[in-house]
């Protein structure tokens, strides 16, 4: 069917440590995957988008890796600090009558202690 | 620039009464989505929208209705509403393959 899955559900790292959450998408036609974080009662926010042309995008300490053959994307956070602790959420449009409806994984809640 | 406008951001309804979810946005989007989060789990996709007059269903249609009158505006209509709808509504708006600016949500309490 269609959908995004995301694992981990929940990841706890210590400050300066690495994370990694990993997504696999169904559509082999999606070509946008987006992240997104989400505090806590607050709305979510992109922080890093790839598109199906690269590879792999970096910002600072996130990146992101695409993989179109596996169909499968990852989000990278290096150097991790407690201020990165939030839901995690990865995305792709899924073509649905000719159009693409965003649908989301099921989310990542990082814990990052000091 | 006021983004993505959501009102009202808390509402709490009796079992079976109806209410409209209000959105609008400023940035000109076509794509205008709904979810909906139910605590600590993830965004489900309601309804979406394409431009105006253009809608359709995402993963969790049932108990919903939208419309799409003009580009600014993307209501979300419950009608007999139900323990089950008692969640976190969030709006959002695009462009294709772009970012999605998110409302500030609205809380929905069904008593």
């Amino acid at each position: 069917g269609e959908n995004v899955e995301q694992h981990p559900s929940t990841l706890s790292v210590q400050e300066g440590d690495s994370a990694v959450i990993k997504c696999t998408y169904s559509d082999s036609a999606s070509n946008y995957f987006p992240w997104y974080k989400q505090e806590l009662g607050k709305r979510p926010q992109l922080i890093i988008d790839i598109r199906s042309n690269v590879g792999e995008k970096k910002d600072q300490r996130i990146a992101v890796t695409l993989n179109k053959t596996a169909k499968h994307f990852s989000l990278h956070i290096t150097e991790t600090q407690p201020e990165d602790s939030a839901v995690y959420f990865c995305a792709a449009p899924l073509l649905s009558g000719g159009y693409n409806k965003l649908i989301f994984g099921a989310g990542t809640r990082l814990a990052v202690h000091p | 620039n006021a983004g993505v406008t959501q009102t009202p951001k808390f509402r709490i309804l009796k079992i079976g009464q109806s209410m409209t979810l209000q959105c609008t946005q400023d940035m000109n989007h076509n794509y205008m989505y709904w979810y909906r989060q139910d605590p600590g789990m993830g965004l489900k996709l309601i309804y979406y929208s394409v431009g105006a007059g253009i809608t359709d269903k995402g993963e969790v249609p049932n108990g919903y209705n939208v419309s799409r009158s003009t580009t600014e505006d993307f209501p979300l209509r419950l009608e007999l509403a139900a323990p089950s709808q008692t969640s976190v509504y969030f709006c959002a708006s695009s462009q294709i393959n772009t970012e999605a600016f998110f409302g500030q949500g609205t809380r929905l309490t069904v008593v």
